[in-house]
């Protein structure tokens, strides 16, 4: 357990649906990443923030969302969703903004879009 | 923008064959490197970084990095693999400046036979 929880572990669901993936980071750590996962594109940074605010933007779509609250677990809301949209979506966080201590990462959440 | 390359995808080798796994980056800045592994079914884990000082850097299960700044490379090397080393191995690069999240290579598969 890397102390980074990551709910659901898995989500299967229609296209065109939304869904809400959530992400507790690991105790003490500001910080919290977004990354996706497949087969071709690998693993690709969408999104960071940090106590609440947006620190780092990648290749996210404008179908995507996230945000982190004050308790600062952190929420990515994926809309509109396409078959290509299925992927590993993966949380991870640190205690600073940059990246010293690396990063901790969850378990990821599997999303299956049919 | 900074792009890490891992130039083998699938790596095979028998228990104590030595490993070398190639990770070149472009960036012409200062930049932060890391090796993460993911075994099968668990969550990426920190093996090694590298932030400053000496090139040779040192990681967790005997895995050691080379930082050879000329050559924008970060190898990746174990004198002799066990057949638990069989995993991803993924290299990853920051740019040392605000605004930026670590970016990951497509990864390297480690295939040991015992």
């Amino acid at each position: 357990d890397s102390g980074v929880t990551q709910t659901p572990k898995h989500l299967i669901t229609a296209t065109g649906q939304r869904v809400t993936l959530r992400c507790s980071p690991r105790s003490g750590d500001l910080s919290v990443y977004w990354y996706q996962q497949s087969l071709d594109q690998g693993l690709q940074f969408l999104i960071q923030y940090y106590n609440g605010e947006e620190r780092a933007k990648g290749n996210i779509l404008e179908r995507f969302s996230a945000q982190q609250f004050p308790d600062l677990h952190s929420e990515l809301n994926l809309s509109s969703l396409e078959l290509g949209d299925s992927a590993l979506y993966f949380c991870a966080s640190s205690s600073t903004e940059g990246s010293y201590y690396g990063y901790t990462f969850g378990s990821g959440t599997r999303l299956t879009v049919v | 923008a900074q792009s890490v390359s891992q130039h083998n995808h699938h790596v095979i080798l028998s228990e104590a064959a030595s490993l070398e796994l190639g990770c070149n980056y472009s960036y012409g800045g200062t930049v932060n490197l890391f090796w993460y592994v993911q075994y099968p079914g668990q969550h990426l884990q920190l093996l090694l970084k590298y932030f400053s000082g000496d090139p040779l850097v040192k990681g967790i299960k005997g895995f050691e990095a080379e930082f050879i700044k000329s050559k924008f490379s970060f190898n990746l090397r174990k004198p002799s693999v066990q057949w638990s080393d069989t995993a991803e191995y993924f290299c990853a690069v920051r740019a040392n400046q605000a605004g930026t999240a670590l970016i990951f290579g497509k990864g390297t598969t480690l295939s040991v036979s015992s």
